[in-house]
């Protein structure tokens, strides 16, 4: 079975552009999870998608964004970029009522 | 809310000693537990869980971990370390759900970076 894939895996953008990340989840797994990583504040919980719906949302201003489409692939946009933005990018799929996730390698955003 | 402490932010030690990682969270709610390694330039994989039953979980590759709901602590450990365990490892915890599953939001800690010295 295919793992989780991202695209693209590097990225180079200026202030005030925007970005659209992909994710197409394992097979079977309905469940879209995104994460950000940064050296300063680690591991964050961005959203959740499940079935099309955003079912979890975490403590991001407005101009991060997600959305899933009807094979479970999702994206994620980040509108007027900043410096701060600057991070890992992860996702991660999972079965509809699973407690595991797996994770893709990752969307490496440089914001200049 | 769910928190989590990692109380090293890096650990080195000598090849074939033994390593322990510390984790403790904090929850209000029942939780699953997680370690996850990242290798440079990759994502997370999983290396083990706890979700019930013993407290004591084993990875296929020589970690295990124990849970402690007393101490509120899923410390993971390994005997003698290699080389290759060289990673930074990251415990995680999820709302446990009625259901089995967990919500789809897996809260991290700051990360342990190991490193294995020849």
């Amino acid at each position: 079975k295919a793992g989780v894939t991202q695209t693209p895996r590097y990225l180079i953008k200026t202030r005030g552009q925007q970005v659209t990340l992909s994710c197409s989840p394992i097979s079977g797994h309905r469940s879209v999870s995104w994460y950000q990583q940064t050296p300063g504040q680690g591991l964050q919980f961005l959203f959740e998608y499940f079935s099309e719906t955003q079912r979890n949302k975490g403590n991001f201003p407005g101009r991060f964004s997600g959305r899933q489409f009807s094979n479970s692939r999702s994206e994620m946009n980040v509108s007027t970029l900043e410096l701060g933005d600057s991070a890992l990018y992860l996702c991660a799929s999972s079965l509809a009522l699973s407690n595991e996730q797996f994770f893709g390698p990752g969307t490496r955003l440089t914001v200049l | 809310a769910q928190s989590v402490t990692q109380l090293d932010s890096q650990v080195p030690v000598f090849e074939e000693a033994p390593v322990e990682l510390r984790c403790n969270y904090s929850s209000s709610v029942s939780v699953y537990l997680f370690w996850y390694v990242q290798y440079p330039n990759q994502g997370l994989q999983l290396l083990l869980k706890y979700l019930s039953g013993s407290t004591l979980v084993e990875s296929i590759n020589g970690f295990e971990a124990e849970f402690n709901k007393s101490q509120t602590s899923f410390h993971l450990r390994k005997p003698s370390v290699h080389i290759s365990d060289t990673a930074e490892y990251f415990c995680a915890v999820s709302v446990a759900m009625n259901y089995g599953g967990s919500q789809g939001n897996l809260i991290f800690g700051k990360g342990t970076k190991l490193s294995v010295k020849p």
